[in-house]
């Protein structure tokens, strides 16, 4: 079946530094990636998006690049803020039976940004 | 626009003793409606999924079972609940496949820990 592998955390990084958190997928035809976002006793809110091979999606200085050839969707940010401190899944969507689309989810990158 | 709520925030209930979380979205219409798990320390997975009203999906055997007696009114229950069923219970929203936009929103979550 589908999954998707992230790589473990926390990721503890200073205020300005570059941010990379890998993810690899694996899955049987062409699913849409995503990252998503979870703030300390929330839900999970959209980052960005890509539905197809070499998409970037970018939102809030975050980019990815959904690359086929490796099936992996990097989250990259330049410089990050301690307000990124969260926790970051990556996510792909297949068909359901019955119309619907899941969102298989890897185990989510802590990242903590310190001044 | 669309918004999502579930209720109870939080929620802390014995072994044994029964459950009814809720979940409604405003702004759209014929949604797609989604309950998700998060385990401590893990990912999230899908539990249930519904692509119209009394349509239910179940995607792992368990001690819950999930309705949808409106358009926008999703619920997940349980008779008697087990100490494993403690988490963070997200609802999710995502409107019909084939529009091209297949990216799901998540509620605030309940938090429920059974004692």
């Amino acid at each position: 079946g589908d999954s998707v592998t992230q790589m473990e955390g926390p990721v503890t990084l200073s205020e300005e530094a570059f941010l990379t958190i890998n993810c690899t997928y694996t899955a049987t035809g062409y699913p849409s990636l995503f990252w998503y976002v979870q703030y300390p006793g929330e839900g999970l809110q959209l980052l960005l998006k890509a539905t197809k091979a070499d998409d970037k999606g970018s939102n809030k200085g975050f980019e990815a690049t959904y690359r086929k050839e490796t099936t992996s969707f990097h989250l990259e940010k330049g410089s990050v803020q301690v307000s990124d401190s969260a926790v970051y899944f990556c996510a792909l969507s297949d068909q359901l039976t019955g119309g619907g689309n899941k969102l298989t989810f890897g185990t989510g990158t802590q990242l903590k940004v310190e001044l | 626009s669309q918004t999502i709520h579930q209720w109870p925030a939080t929620l802390v209930q014995p072994v044994g003793s029964p459950l009814s979380l809720e979940c409604t979205v405003e702004g759209t219409s014929n949604p797609n409606l989604y309950w998700y798990r998060q385990a401590a320390g893990r990912g999230l997975q899908l539990l249930f999924y519904s692509v119209g009203i009394g349509q239910i999906s179940s995607e792992v055997p368990q001690n819950l079972s999930a309705s949808r007696p409106q358009d926008r009114q999703f619920i997940l229950s349980s008779k008697k609940l087990l100490l494993s069923d403690s988490g963070f219970y997200l609802c999710a929203w995502s409107v019909k496949a084939g529009t091209g936009l297949n990216e799901q929103y998540f509620g605030p979550g309940t938090r429920l820990t059974v004692t």
